[in-house]
């Protein structure tokens, strides 16, 4: 599609329970990343992957937090037991690679608001 | 490690009034850096970019120019709207290609 599309747009969940998050990107873009919005405006860098594979894990929590993009589907972002602290909007951005890579912009979704009471 | 600083909000202005969003930043290699925007419920929005040193980034009447010599991309506009009221970040991506955001100026425009 044209645009980066994430599901659902609202995500509640009670403490320790698992959440699943969807982001389709958009089509024909290689990379994808996942950003937590937390406090404010703070964003913070989880996740990206080129294709299917993880291209740079970084700003993952390892212990709880586990993403994929598996060919003809969605990605996804899983939260094992959950925390108070997961409440955040999780954005999905993709974008495009050509050349000598980084100058191309991501295209972000709407997000996914998560609460977790 | 690349870091974005960008000037603490809120702003409010009025309608016509100048805007000026000032953004610094610290990386070890040759960054793009970005302006995006963020409307109230809303995700991000590309408003601009700038992919090397002098280039300026121009979208709806916002403008910024990649200054090397003094690791700033301010973003200005000339006269301001109410549809302006939104929250501006500044952003850079370096090799790794992950975007380090600014902290984000929230604008508020008054009639």
């Amino acid at each position: 599609g044209e645009e980066v599309a994430q599901t659902p747009k609202h995500l509640v969940r009670g403490e320790g329970q698992k959440a699943k998050l969807y982001c389709a990107p958009i089509k024909g873009h290689s990379y994808v990343f996942w950003y937590q919005q937390v406090l404010k405006n703070e964003f913070k860098f989880l996740i990206s992957f080129q294709n299917e594979n993880v291209f740079d894990e970084t700003g993952m929590p390892k212990e709880r937090f586990s993403a994929k993009c598996l060919p003809n589907s969605p990605c996804s972002l899983e939260i094992q037991a959950t925390k108070l602290e997961d409440s955040a909007v999780y954005f999905c951005a993709s974008s495009q690679i050509t050349g000598g890579g980084g100058n191309q912009p991501q295209h972000f979704g709407d997000g996914t608001r998560l609460s977790i009471l | 490690g690349n870091s974005v600083t960008q000037m603490e909000g809120p702003v409010t202005l009025s309608e016509e009034a100048f805007l000026t969003i000032n953004c610094t930043y610290t990386a070890t290699g040759y960054p793009s850096l970005f302006w995006y925007v963020q409307y109230p419920g809303e995700g991000l929005q590309l408003l601009l970019k700038a992919t090397k040193a002098d280039d300026k980034g121009s979208n709806k009447g916002f403008e910024a120019t990649y200054r090397k010599e003094t690791t700033s991309f301010h973003l200005e506009k000339g006269s301001v709207q109410v549809s302006d009221s939104a929250v501006y970040f500044c952003a850079l991506k370096d090799g790794d290609y992950k975007l380090s955001f600014g902290a984000g100026t929230t604008v508020t425009v008054r009639a």
